[in-house]
């Protein structure tokens, strides 16, 4: 089993649409989580971290379930410019430790 | 500010040759990384630094070595270039005070590597 799995997609969701991702974690002593945003070709960057009692930042709600093990990203009303890859980040201890998931593909279309 | 600057950001290297991939950053960050990213793969940690003069190997460190005698600065090197290290790599930055992860890891643009 992999430590950090996501679904690859490609979710393809029309303008305005709420669209969710999921992530599963396996080391159950993980620390910290963060969602990042990878656009084609471009470098990784910080969307949000991920807060035990859920936080929100405007259109994205992230969530952590720490008895199932997932966290999860929300995006309501999405957006052209919310195409990109949707990478799943987790901390369990040590930098060689620090996970990346594989990334969710999200295609907004008009 | 500059943030994490990586050089160059394309390379054709031939099977058996070497080379360095540059990467510096101006936010006076402690902790640096080296990552691989592969087509449809997560990120892989090749080398990490906690400071000037310390390393440690990451997950994928066969075939790479890597250097800091600077705060500002992390080369990676590539000794015996083969096909199986081609990939686009990352560097990162970030300021830690050995907890738990908490802040942002900062990213350059990446090196498109290709060995042929």
């Amino acid at each position: 089993r992999k430590e950090v799995e996501q679904d690859p997609g490609p979710f393809n969701v029309p303008e305005g649409a709420t669209v969710a991702f999921n992530c599963t974690y396996s080391n159950s002593a993980s620390q910290s989580f963060f969602w990042y945003r990878q656009d084609c070709r471009k470098e990784p960057k910080l969307l949000m971290s991920v807060y035990s009692s859920g936080n929100e930042d405007g259109r994205f709600t992230a969530q952590l379930n720490r008895a199932s093990q997932y966290i999860s990203l929300l995006i309501r009303d999405s957006k052209l410019s919310d195409s990109a890859t949707y990478l799943c980040v987790v901390f369990s201890g040590g930098y060689n430790k620090l996970i990346f998931g594989a990334g969710t593909r999200l295609a907004v279309h008009p | 500010n500059a943030g994490v600057t990586q050089t160059p950001k394309f390379r054709i290297l031939k099977i058996g040759q070497s080379m360095t991939l540059q990467c510096a950053q101006d936010m006076n960050h402690n902790y640096m990384y080296w990552y691989r990213q592969d087509p449809g793969m997560g990120l892989k940690l090749i080398y990490y630094s906690v400071g000037a003069g310390i390393t440690d190997k990451g997950e994928v460190p066969n075939g790479y070595n890597v250097s800091r005698s600077t705060t500002e600065d992390f080369p990676l090197r590539l000794e015996l270039a083969a096909p199986s290290q081609t990939s686009v790599y990352f560097c990162a930055s970030s300021y830690s005070d050995g907890g738990p992860l908490y802040g942002e890891l900062f990213f350059g643009e990446g090196s498109r590597l290709t060995v042929l």
